[in-house]
């Protein structure tokens, strides 16, 4: 399979606790975004990688979020001290410059207790 | 905010044509429609996208008005498999070209 992977699928951590979600784009995409999405909404944009530059956050990223990309490859979003709003789907995708469509990953639900 | 109106929810009988509308009456003269659905703890998944002109693939067909304020997803031949929420997306592809959704369309195909 060579779509988007993200790992892990689920996560359940304690308010408080620090998680860490990675994402393999498709191979040779070079832009990356990251988008989250709670019960009964569309996915809401977080932040847009090129290569290994985050070139935008949405305001949605509050000050525990940061995502890096320090390859130009994966990516990685942490959620440090965690919130039960943080609660959700945690979804990335990858596409080339252009037109070209952005792909999916299946996301990470994350249930904060 | 997502540049599209769509109503909430729709049906439609297992084997007749799905057709969804989609209204995006501000959309600019460089943006694109996408049409993704997503089915329940799945990511999106790529339908189809046009500017001006009709698009076929082996998904669907996407009709766009004229004057480009509107569209129309057709699903030729619904399955209950096509039962998910269908999001129309108005997408300017410069800058970062990043989609916006809204709250999209539920689809329930009745057998």
């Amino acid at each position: 399979d060579t779509g988007v992977s993200q790992n892990p699928r689920h996560k359940i951590t304690k308010r408080g606790q620090n998680v860490t979600f990675r994402c393999d784009p498709i191979s040779e995409h070079n832009r990356l975004y990251w988008y989250r999405q709670t019960l009964g909404q569309g996915p809401e944009f977080l932040t847009y990688f090129q290569n290994e530059a985050q070139l935008e956050k949405s305001r949605l990223l509050s000050d525990r979020f940061s995502a890096e990309r320090p390859k130009g490859s994966f990516s990685t979003l942490e959620i440090q001290r965690t919130e039960q709003g943080d609660s959700a789907m945690y979804l990335c995708a990858s596409t080339l410059p252009g037109i070209s469509p952005l792909h999916f990953g299946n996301g990470t639900r994350l249930t904060v207790t | 905010d997502a540049k599209t109106t769509q109503p909430p929810s729709m049906d439609c009988a297992e084997g007749r044509a799905a057709n969804l509308p989609c209204n995006h009456s501000t959309i600019s003269g460089n943006e694109y429609v996408y049409w993704y659905r997503q089915i329940h703890s799945q990511g999106p998944q790529y339908i189809i996208h046009g500017l001006k002109n009709n698009e076929t693939n082996e998904m669907a067909s996407l009709i766009i008005t004229e004057d480009r304020k509107s569209s129309t997803l057709i699903l030729p031949h619904a399955t209950l498999r096509d039962t998910a929420v269908y999001y129309c997306i108005v997408r300017d592809t410069g800058a970062n070209s990043k989609l916006t959704f809204g709250k999209g369309i539920t689809l329930s195909v009745r057998p």
